[in-house]
């Protein structure tokens, strides 16, 4: 069974562009999540999908970041403008409905200069 | 509110012995689960356990084992005959009710393994 596929693995930019990441999860995962881990600390959580619908986005920066979960399967988490202390690995993670133990994919490391 | 608390930011093992990684959590909710994850250096996180609040039986899963104390609100983590290998970033995560809400996580602890 393919593993949660995540695009780009690395990303360097400059302060104020944009940047898009990507996320597969596992076939058949309905809910999907977005975690930020700075370095040094552990994953939190920016927002949840259940199939297409949000569950929870209290503590996505909506100013800045959006995330969108088309036809119920892959993702896009996107930064516009970013910031200095946007700079952390992006992780996406799936699990199945009820949901237990997530599956992380690889991650995005994030540099903001 | 719900929390998971990982006080030791370091450990250091000799292969083949045991390690204990601590974790202690707060929540009011009396349906829970909670996992373990290990993130090598590469930076996947990878799943290696999990007990649920009701479950009567400490989970085992290989060289892994995880210590539940209700009362005490802990869920360590013991590796046995560690392993080179073992040598990651360990983090302690909970999900409360189990009803495909986010997992919550520790800080993490660094275990390094020795020969």
């Amino acid at each position: 069974e393919a593993g949660v596929a995540q695009s780009p693995r690395y990303k360097i930019i400059e302060k104020r562009q944009s940047v898009a990441f990507w996320c597969n999860p596992i076939s058949g995962h309905a809910t999907l999540y977005w975690y930020q881990q700075i370095l040094g600390q552990g994953p939190k959580l920016l927002i949840q999908f259940q199939n297409n619908g949000v569950v929870d986005d209290s503590q996505l920066p909506k100013d800045r970041f959006s995330a969108e979960r088309l036809k119920g399967v892959d993702s896009t988490l996107k930064i516009q403008p970013a910031k200095l202390e946007d700079s952390a690995v992006y992780l996406c993670a799936s699990s199945p409905p009820p949901g237990l133990a997530a599956f992380f994919g690889p991650g995005t490391r994030l540099t903001v200069l | 509110a719900q929390k998971i608390t990982q006080t030791q930011p370091g450990m250091f093992v000799q292969e083949k012995e045991a390690v204990t990684l601590d974790c202690t959590y707060d929540t009011s909710d009396p349906s829970y689960g909670l996992f373990w994850y290990k993130q090598p250096s590469s930076g996947e996180m990878i799943f290696l356990i999990y007990q649920g609040s009701y479950d009567q039986q400490n989970a085992t899963e290989g060289r892994y084992s995880l210590n539940f104390q209700k009362a005490r609100k802990s869920a360590n983590l013991v590796i046995s005959a560690s392993q080179l290998g073992d040598s990651a970033m360990y983090f302690c995560a909970m999900r409360v009710n189990q009803a495909g809400t986010a997992l919550i996580f520790g800080k993490g602890t660094t275990l390094s393994v020795s020969s």
